[in-house]
């Protein structure tokens, strides 16, 4: 069983939808991350989170510390919102790897 | 304020060969990581560099091998190359304690043949 599970692994979504991906993970954090990976390959970090609740524009990104999960939500869907979406988290007490999911592939219709 | 530079962007070896993969760093970063993501997965981590010296290493075998320069840059090599190489290889670097994250550069990919 990989210690960061992701879901859903695809998610397709009409343009305006609000969208949720789901995070748990299995270790103790010091912190979780999600990013954003375009086809391209490049990769973009859009939260750093060790508690409560971030928002940034239509992104929102909440954690639960004690349940072990956190979920990236994002509102009023765009196309250009198409992309991988990769949950990571700092391992408490390690020198500052990270352990990364799968991935979440959203695609966003117009 | 450049961010994360990688070279080569794509990169075709032979089974076997050797291959030399290049970062710098986004500057005021002083640490960097490297990770190798194949088709399909998340990336893994492969080892850390700060200081000049190999602070973490993943589980991979001593194929792979790096070093960092005084200017923080830093190098991936993978001698003995094998078809299962053949991956994304992604340099992120950070600014221990690493309050304020990753930047993530573009990426190398590379092919085994």
């Amino acid at each position: 069983k990989n210690e960061v599970e992701q879901s859903p692994q695809n998610l397709t979504a009409q343009e305006g939808e609000f969208i949720t991906i789901n995070c748990s993970y299995s270790v103790g954090i010091s912190a979780l991350h999600w990013l954003q990976q375009h086809p391209g390959g490049g990769i973009v970090s859009l939260f750093m989170l060790s508690s409560g609740k971030k928002k940034h524009g239509r992104l929102i990104a909440t954690i639960n510390i004690q349940e072990k999960h956190s979920s990236l939500h994002i509102t009023a869907s765009h196309p250009r919102d198409s992309a991988v979406y990769i949950c990571a988290v700092n391992p408490r007490g390690s020198q500052g790897n990270l352990i990364f999911g799968k991935g979440t592939k959203l695609s966003v219709k117009p | 304020d450049a961010g994360v530079t990688q070279s080569p962007t794509h990169l075709i070896k032979t089974r076997g060969q050797q291959v030399t993969l290049r970062c710098s760093p986004k500057s005021g970063h002083d640490t960097v990581s490297w990770y190798q993501q194949a088709l399909g997965q998340g990336p893994q981590f492969i080892f850390q560099y700060y200081e000049e010296e190999e602070r973490q290493r993943g589980n991979f075998p001593d194929r792979f091998s790096g070093h960092q320069f005084p200017n923080y840059s830093s190098e991936l090599n993978v001698n003995a190359l094998l078809l299962g190489d053949s991956a994304l290889y992604l340099c992120a670097s950070s600014s221990l304690p690493q309050l304020f994250g990753y930047t993530f550069g573009s990426g190398t990919r590379l092919t085994v043949v």
